[in-house]
């Protein structure tokens, strides 16, 4: 079946750089994308989400960026702090009759101090 | 506040056991989801329910049943079935535009 995937399972950065976590999607029809943070243990946390007539939205210190050409999100993280270290989720949706939503499988961010 | 309650934090299970685990929303939503994740994975989709009554299958549905009586309930039973049923287990709502919600999981380890 069609999936969400990742290209680094892992990504270690130096506290006060920028982050960039990667995904790619090979589910055409999707129209809606969400990063989430999972800390151990937790359940996953909503960061932020586009929708396929956007190429790029931001939020607080975070920036997600969508080419559907090439079918790829990031998720870019300024000034990276301890505390950002988690795994981060893509996960897509399309509108159908259904709500479901189809997640990749993580990156870890270890920030250094 | 309004969220999801996920009963229990943690759950043991015995071989040849059926476990159930709980899941309470009062955020009013149609939509709810039961996911499943193992150490350093995603989360995969057991089942689905858009409406009260009616439920689909997702992506790894063998071994597991729910039911969907009430809106804001969802529970999930593990049953014998499921060869390897150790893993932690989210459950999540949504409104039909699409804001989801988690609950906080459940660990569920076979002894």
């Amino acid at each position: 079946g069609e999936s969400v995937g990742l290209h680094l399972p892992t990504l270690s950065v130096q506290e006060g750089d920028n982050s960039i976590i990667n995904c790619a999607y090979s589910n055409s029809a999707s129209d809606y994308f969400i990063w989430y943070k999972q800390e151990s243990g937790k359940g996953p946390q909503f960061i932020i989400d586009i929708r396929s007539n956007m190429d790029k939205r931001q939020g607080q210190r975070v920036t997600v960026l969508l080419n559907k050409t090439v079918k790829h999100l990031s998720l870019q993280i300024a000034a990276t702090q301890p505390g950002d270290s988690a795994v981060y989720f893509c996960a897509e949706n399309w509108t159908d009759s259904s709500y479901k939503l189809i997640f990749g499988s993580g990156t870890r961010l270890l920030v250094r101090p | 506040d309004g969220g999801i309650t996920q009963s229990p934090k943690y759950l043991f299970r015995k071989e040849g056991q059926n476990v159930t685990l709980s899941c309470e929303q009062n955020l009013n939503h149609d939509a709810m989801y039961w996911y499943r994740q193992d150490p350093g994975q995603g989360l995969r989709l057991i089942y689905y329910s858009q409406i009260v009554n009616d439920f689909q299958k997702g992506d790894i549905a063998e071994g597991y049943s729910v039911s969907r009586e009430k809106k804001e309930s969802f529970p999930l039973t593990v049953t014998s079935a499921q060869k390897n049923p150790t893993a932690f287990y989210l459950c999540a709502s949504s409104t039909r535009d699409r804001s989801y919600t988690f609950g906080s999981g459940t660990r569920l380890t076979v002894v």
